[in-house]
């Protein structure tokens, strides 16, 4: 079966400094990834999704980046983090079905990211 | 351009109550429709999900329906327990572009015992 993993569970930066979160999926290939952003209170917004390695699409401009160094490792990141990027980041997973479809996606257990 | 739209919350409730959680979409052709929940603290966990008009998906009591002609999807349980005590999400994703999963702003149940 297919397992999703992130890291770290919790983090807590000063703003300014760096980021980098991990996703892993076990279990399957070629999957999709997405990273998710979660702020207190309120729905989720899609970030960034690839569709295989080295392939990045970024849904909202903003201080973060991601990266696909590996078929199923997803990577979110900042240069110098800014009080506006707490919250609860999320990965997932999809099934490929083929260009522009995708199957369910299956989320990780979250990051809880706190800027002070 | 596509939408979820949810009820507010906080829905309170007692253990074995029924519960309603209305949720209503807007999109172009036949999207395929989902429930999510998060307990406190996790992650999004697939509650159930639906991909063609009339389908109902279940899953641990509960219920909802692809409603095409008044466009919801709705979730129900005849009879809630405190451990259903979460927020829960209804999403969408375009068959044309399904990359993209369109939340609802979340419901938050609480069951009082």
């Amino acid at each position: 079966s297919q397992t999703i993993h992130q890291w770290p569970a919790t983090l807590v930066q000063p703003v300014g400094s760096p980021l980098s979160l991990e996703c892993t999926v076990e279990g399957t290939s070629n999957p999709n990834l997405y990273w998710y952003r979660q702020a207190a209170g309120r729905g989720l917004q899609l970030l960034f999704y690839s569709v295989g390695i080295g392939q990045i699409s970024s849904e909202v401009p903003q201080n973060l980046s991601a990266s696909r160094p590996q078929d199923r490792q997803f990577i979110l990141s900042s240069k110098k983090l800014l009080l506006s990027d707490s919250g609860f980041y999320l990965c997932a997973w999809s099934a490929y079905l083929g260009t522009g479809r995708s199957d369910t996606q299956y989320f990780g257990p979250g990051t809880r990211l706190t800027v002070l | 351009g596509d939408s979820v739209t949810q009820m507010e919350g906080p829905v309170t409730l007692s253990e074995e109550a029924f519960l309603t959680i209305n949720c209503t979409y807007t999109a172009t052709g036949y999207p395929s429709l989902f429930w999510y929940v998060q307990y406190p603290g996790e992650g999004l966990q697939l509650l159930l999900k639906a991909t063609k008009a009339d389908d109902k998906g279940s899953n641990k009591g509960f219920e909802a329906t692809y409603r095409k002609e008044t466009t919801s999807f709705h979730l129900e349980k005849g009879s809630v327990q405190v451990s259903d005590s979460a927020v829960y999400f209804c999403a969408l994703s375009r068959t044309d572009s399904s990359y993209k999963l369109i939340f609802g702003s979340g419901t938050r149940l609480l069951v009082r015992p």
